[in-house]
């Protein structure tokens, strides 16, 4: 079975930094997977991780530790555009299995 | 470039009535996925396909069905439409089984009373 564990909401300040953090136990992983999905919209591709560590795009960081079933995904320089729902998704056999999604808010 | 594209954007059904839900894509992806989104919920998959001729189940596949006759379309089927399948319905591809990132339609919002 998954089970992808995210928490529900944050709010921070624009300007700011938030992580959000993505627990995972599951029957099989290839990679994790984040994605961006604003209000009434498709959820659009962030970042990838396969091996651990952490992977820096631009304002965004995720990392990933295999052995604890544990990712994190940083979003830094907040600005209000980031005010979405971001989903952290587990790869296997072809497939994503996703966790509920954590909506951040970012306050000015 | 068009990328996935799902049609129609928005429905209303009466219960027990049926449905197809396109997805088309214009990637030559082999990979194609359809999930439903309940609100405060994260994607369920519903079923995927591998490639022209070839689909299987996904998480919450009961209700509904598919097709892939050709690589650009994955068509749903909703056969006797029912309250609970009230949801977002979006479709995905990808170009191969590995790890590389889906691309999302806008999904199709289905309400069924």
């Amino acid at each position: 079975g998954q089970n992808i564990d995210q928490p529900t909401e944050m709010t921070a300040t624009e300007g700011a930094i938030v992580q959000i953090n993505c627990t995972y136990q599951t029957s099989g992983f290839n990679g994790l997977f984040w994605y961006q999905q604003h209000a009434g919209e498709a959820p659009t591709f962030l970042s990838y991780n396969v091996l651990d560590g952490l992977e820096e795009k631009g304002r965004f960081s995720s990392f990933l530790s295999r052995s604890k079933g544990y990712s994190y995904l940083l979003l830094k320089e907040l600005q209000m555009k980031d005010s979405a729902s971001y989903l952290c998704a587990v790869f296997n056999d072809y497939k994503l299995s996703f966790g509920a999604g954590t909506t951040v808010t970012v306050r000015a | 470039n068009a990328g996935v594209t799902q049609t129609p954007k928005f429905r209303i059904l009466k219960i027990g009535q049926s449905m197809t839900l396109q997805c088309a894509q214009d990637m030559n992806h082999n990979y194609m996925y359809w999930y439903r989104q309940d609100p405060g919920m994260g994607l369920k998959l519903i079923y995927y396909s591998v490639g022209a001729g070839i689909t299987d189940k996904g998480e919450v596949p009961n209700g509904y069905n598919v097709s892939r006759s050709t690589t650009e379309d994955f068509p749903l089927r909703l056969e006797l439409a029912a309250p609970s399948q009230t949801s977002v319905y979006f479709c995905a591809s990808s170009p191969t089984g590995s790890n590389q990132p889906q691309h999302f339609g806008d999904g199709t919002r289905l309400s069924i009373l």
